[in-house]
């Protein structure tokens, strides 16, 4: 499968691959974060949700895993198909207020 | 489809004419967000209502900005004198109470030319 360690802005992987993507949060007092999907033209879309007192969630053929000790969030994307190709962002809620999105990461899925 | 709409989906107005748009939120939710988002960025938050009350702003949100939700259901965002920087996707979200799931609507595109 394909992995990143720090963020990348795009990430291209065949058919079948696992897919990794990272993402750094900023703020220590976050408690609780989400990955969406954005397909071009459409608003974000729920993927998977990770609260603070968590350190990984399974979803069906995503995972996140959380580290609250380097403020770092990645999705794990099993068997990556081409409908998954789209930018995908995490999102942090500090003390219960607004979504910080993170940098995106494009992922495009080749078959 | 989110539950979560907006209207119009596209809007290109003449610098300098005011824009409004609306968003109908998932009926139950009692917190509404706009967001702004700008090519090749994530979207940045503008601010956000619990039932009618505008509890946050963003320091993007400039003078020009309004947004109201009078009955605690559907929201508008208005702008006024539009500029070429107003360029972006208005997105709104919704979400039933703190630090739970938002939902985004589609969007609307505004181009000020």
């Amino acid at each position: 499968g394909e992995s990143v360690g720090l963020h990348l802005p795009t990430l291209s992987v065949q058919e079948g691959d696992n897919s990794i993507i990272n993402c750094a949060y900023s703020n220590s007092a976050s408690d609780y974060f989400i990955w969406y999907k954005q397909e071009s033209g459409k608003g974000p879309q729920f993927i998977i949700d990770i609260r603070s007192n968590m350190d990984k969630r399974q979803g069906q053929r995503v995972t996140v895993l959380l580290n609250k000790t380097v403020k770092h969030l990645s999705l794990q994307i099993a068997a990556t198909q081409p409908g998954d190709s789209a930018v995908y962002f995490c999102a942090e809620i500090p003390r219960g207020t607004a979504l910080i999105f993170g940098k995106g990461t494009t992922l495009s899925v080749s078959s | 489809d989110t539950g979560v709409s907006q209207d119009p989906r596209h809007k290109i107005t003449k610098r300098g004419q005011n824009v409004t748009f609306r968003c109908d939120p998932i009926s139950e939710h009692n917190r509404l967000y706009w967001y702004r988002q700008t090519l090749g960025q994530g979207p940045e938050f503008l601010t956000y209502f619990q039932n009618e009350a505008q509890l946050e702003k963003s320091r993007l949100l400039s003078d020009r900005f309004s947004a109201e939700r009078p009955k605690g259901s559907f929201s508008t965002l208005e702008i006024q004198r539009t500029e070429q920087g107003d360029s972006a996707m208005y997105l709104c979200a919704s979400s039933l109470g703190v630090n739970n799931e938002q939902f985004f609507g589609p969007g609307t595109r505004l181009t000020v030319l």
